[in-house]
């Protein structure tokens, strides 16, 4: 999951496994989230989103949870593929009062091996 | 092709000399921001524009300038770089949704940039 301090926490899932990346929260005025894929040399890309009315939201290959309870955010990545490894970052959206401000979680590095 | 286009992807510079990073959008956006990203910190929020003529300041704008005279543009302007400010800058842009930006971001390629 996301965290603090310099190293990255990392998830090393073999190829055809299922990925489960975790992200917690903080703000429970946050309505709004999303989730971004960062390869080597390359700009966040944005994966899926999902708004906080929602507590789960599908895409291709990728699932998005939502529990607002404990502030938690998830991304399922089904039959991860190598290209497939990259960080993870989730961001929230911290309401209407802040104005545009995504809020970055640290990331989680992402490695596939075969 | 819709795209955040950022210029320049690398740079070294020595300190206390002006320089600009462009950054250039072409989906219509009404939002643009830049982050910076450094190891250990995640992206941080330098400076947003709600609008043309509109801008603010995020988490961490000592340092920096701004502009929004177009819709399309939004160069950061850094008067004097110190070598604190070596990092990876991203601009990023999005439409402005209902009831205020609930919209994804569109990021660029990334300006690394060193301060000697």
């Amino acid at each position: 999951g996301e965290s603090v301090g310099l190293h990255l926490p990392t998830l090393s899932v073999q190829e055809g496994d299922n990925s489960i990346i975790n992200c917690a929260y903080s703000n429970s005025a946050s309505d709004y989230f999303i989730w971004y894929k960062q390869e080597s040399g390359k700009g966040p890309q944005f994966i899926i989103d999902i708004r906080s009315n929602m507590d789960k939201r599908q895409g291709q290959r990728v699932t998005v949870l939502l529990n607002k309870t404990v502030k938690h955010l998830s991304l399922q990545i089904a039959a991860t593929q190598p290209g497939d490894s990259a960080v993870y970052f989730c961001a929230e959206n911290a309401g209407s009062n802040s104005g545009y401000a995504l809020n970055f979680g640290k990331g989680t590095s992402l490695l596939v091996t075969p | 092709e819709a795209q955040v286009t950022q210029n320049p992807r690398y740079l070294i510079t020595v300190t206390g000399k002006k320089l600009t990073v462009t950054c250039s959008q072409n989906m219509n956006h009404e939002y643009m921001s830049w982050y910076r990203q450094d190891p250990g910190l995640g992206l941080r929020q330098i400076y947003y524009s709600m609008n043309v003529e509109v801008t603010d300041k995020g988490d961490v704008p000592e340092g920096y300038k701004v502009s929004r005279k177009e819709k399309r543009n939004f160069p950061l302007i850094l008067e004097s770089p110190s070598p604190n400010q070596t990092s990876l800058y991203f601009c990023a842009s999005s439409f402005r949704g209902v009831q205020g930006v609930r919209t994804e971001a569109f990021f660029g390629q990334g300006t690394r940039l060193t301060v000697v």
